[in-house]
């Protein structure tokens, strides 16, 4: 079954806000990756973290590693009419092979 | 434009048909996956392969079987399609395997079962 809540499952922005997009999971996790989906393609790789704690930013893209290995969270300042599309976590149970998705987060910017 | 190269890029089909979905990548990774992806459920694992020659079942297998003969081709074969197959299938691959992450994807494959 799911074992990570994404949210929220929809944003509708105005361009050059801020956005903001969580994962959580019960369980403890030692990879989590953002991906970015646009209309009709596949998802391309944006950040991937591999310790807890971790904060790293890709130009106005910033995520965090939870420190308690169990959550991360993905922000977007200044967004721009290209950011729109689906955005999902994704992450690597402690233990396990299996990387698991989130539902994703589809981003709407009205100009 | 190095990469991985998904066909067909849509497909109608009659449900008990039997469809292959076919999957390239030239960048020699060692691992490659299947996913299917449908409205609120994300990515879903169906089969996955971490080196030419091995192949395992991720989370929903049933009802899809693949083959790695090689690094680079890794298709995916529906033996009698039924109408709750029709979905986006993506095709992705890995430098290493486990599903360690920092999947490459391809472009998807649309296919509807009617």
């Amino acid at each position: 079954g799911q074992q990570l809540n994404q949210s929220p499952q929809s944003m509708f922005i105005q361009e050059g806000e801020d956005v903001s997009m969580n994962c959580t999971s019960s369980s403890i996790f030692n990879t989590w990756l953002w991906y970015k989906q646009d209309p009709g393609e596949g998802p391309v790789l944006l950040i991937a973290l591999y310790k807890a704690g971790e904060l790293t930013s890709n130009g106005r893209l910033t995520a965090q590693f939870g420190i308690t290995r169990k959550d991360s969270f993905l922000n977007i300042s200044a967004s721009i009419p290209s950011d729109v599309g689906i955005y999902f976590c994704a992450g690597r149970i402690q233990g396990a092979q299996k990387l698991v998705f989130g539902q994703g987060t589809r981003l709407t910017i009205n100009p | 434009i190095a990469g991985i190269t998904q066909a067909p890029t849509s497909q109608i089909l009659a449900a008990g048909r039997r469809m292959t979905l076919r999957c390239t990548q030239d960048m020699r990774h060692n691992a490659m996956y299947w996913y299917r992806q449908d409205l609120g459920l994300g990515l879903r694992l169906i089969h996955y392969s971490n080196t030419a020659g091995t192949t395992g079942k991720g989370e929903v297998p049933d009802g899809y079987s693949v083959s790695r003969a090689n690094t680079d081709d890794f298709p995916l074969t529906l033996a009698s399609a039924v109408p709750s197959q029709t979905s986006v299938y993506f095709c992705a691959s890995s430098l290493t395997g486990g599903n360690t992450g920092e999947l490459f994807f391809g472009e998807g494959s649309r296919l509807t079962v009617l």
